[in-house]
Parts: C-alpha cells; structure tokens; sequence
C-alpha cells in the first residue's frame, strides 16, 4: 500500500517555463514532508521542506505548496532550466519518527 | 566536507553468491538508513540505526539480509545467498538524530546485479 504516490512518471517542460510536480499521500499522521532530486548515478539530495503548519515554503526557485484537506502537495520550479532535469522525489514523515516514506519519483526533463 | 560514502560503486555477482554493502556516514552523524530502490516500489528503508544500535529493522525483505554498525563511521549490508529479484540500487544515508526534521544526505548509492 503506497502511502505516498506520484502518479506521474513523467514529465517535460521548455526551459523558462513553470515545472509543476505533483505528490499525494494517504496518511494523515504526516506532518512533514520533503523533496529530493536525484541525477544518474548520485544519491538522492534534499531540495525543500514543508511542515504541516504551513501551506508554502520557498527557497529560490523552488516552492512547495502542501494543502492539507486534499493531502496533497506539489513543487513548483520557476523557471525551469535545464540542469533541473532529474528525478524528483517527494517524501513523508510523521512527528516523533525517523521513517521518511518516499513516493516513486517523476522524471523531469526540462528541454532547451 | 565528504558525504556518505560507499563502496563498492557497482557489484555484479551470480546466485548464491554473498554480497557485501559498505557504507561511511557523515562524521557526527548519529543514524544511519540503509534504502532500496526499485522501479516498481522507489525507494524502501530497509533498517536503520541510531546511535550504532539497530532501532528497526522492519524493512529487511529476507533473513537473507542482515547489516551490522560496529562503529559510528561503518556499517555493512550483507545479503546470503543473493537471488536476481535482489538486484536494485542500494543507497545508504545518515542524519545528526533520529527527528525526522534531521535532513537524511544519501550517498551516492552501490548497483547491485544479481546474474
């Protein structure tokens, strides 16, 4: 049972455009939550965090919007570029807990 | 400052075979995970350990898997006998504490293949 799923596997953007990547989760109990990027062949780096008391976090281009209601959360890239291209993995993780839980990953390509 | 390191970077082995994972974290980090990815299940914690004490090892598929720290600066993945549904890509990652507000840093992963 995937707690926490990106439904696409895939996406491509034109360089300068907005990249939007999507996350949904199932467990209420999360409170925090991540996005990583990965390159071929690297580990996966931490990119941005959000906690539950907030709706937006922001850090340069990249932004994560979490609406609690719908248990959903997205990362936005403004703009895109093409060094973004990678895979993005969203994550989750409940207060009190070391487990982070992470979704399948979408592939962004960001096409000059 | 260096990252998390493993080794070896590929390992190609046959059936039944034993196959090692190593893993150095961060200098003072005090948890370490052991992951797996997959195409199908991304990625999966296998265990984790806080302090060199395993704390939970909930994610380990088979008690064909095992993993020791004997130290703060190592740890191994052992797999005996390996099977080819163990091939994946096993990452290692550590953090200062067990909060998971502690940013986890992976390192660059060890590829396993399973002939």
């Amino acid at each position: 049972d995937q707690q926490v799923k990106q439904n696409s596997p895939s996406l491509s953007v034109q360089e300068g455009r907005i990249s939007i990547l999507n996350c949904d989760y199932t467990n209420s109990m999360f409170d925090y939550f991540l996005w990583y990027k990965k390159y071929p062949a690297e580990g996966p780096t931490f990119l941005i965090s959000i906690s539950s008391i907030k709706d937006k976090n922001e850090d340069g281009r990249f932004t994560v919007f979490l609406n609690k209601s719908a248990k959903h959360l997205s990362l936005h890239i403004v703009p895109s570029q093409p060094g973004d291209s990678a895979v993005y993995f969203c994550a989750a993780s409940a207060s009190g807990t070391y487990k982070y839980i992470f979704g399948t990953g979408t592939r962004l390509k960001v096409l000059a | 400052d260096a990252g998390v390191i493993q080794s070896p970077r590929h390992e190609v082995t046959e059936m039944g075979q034993e196959v090692t994972l190593r893993c150095k974290p961060i200098s003072g980090h005090n948890s370490l995970f052991w992951y797996r990815q997959t195409m199908m299940r991304g990625l999966e914690l296998l265990i984790y350990f806080n302090n060199n004490v395993p704390i939970d090892d909930s994610g380990m598929p088979e008690d064909r898997f095992s993993a020791k720290m004997p130290n703060a600066s190592f740890s191994t993945l052992k797999i005996q006998p390996s099977e080819p549904r163990d091939s994946a890509v096993y990452f290692c990652a550590s953090s200062l504490s067990v909060h998971s507000t502690d940013t986890q840093y992976f390192g660059p992963g060890t590829r396993l293949t399973v002939l």
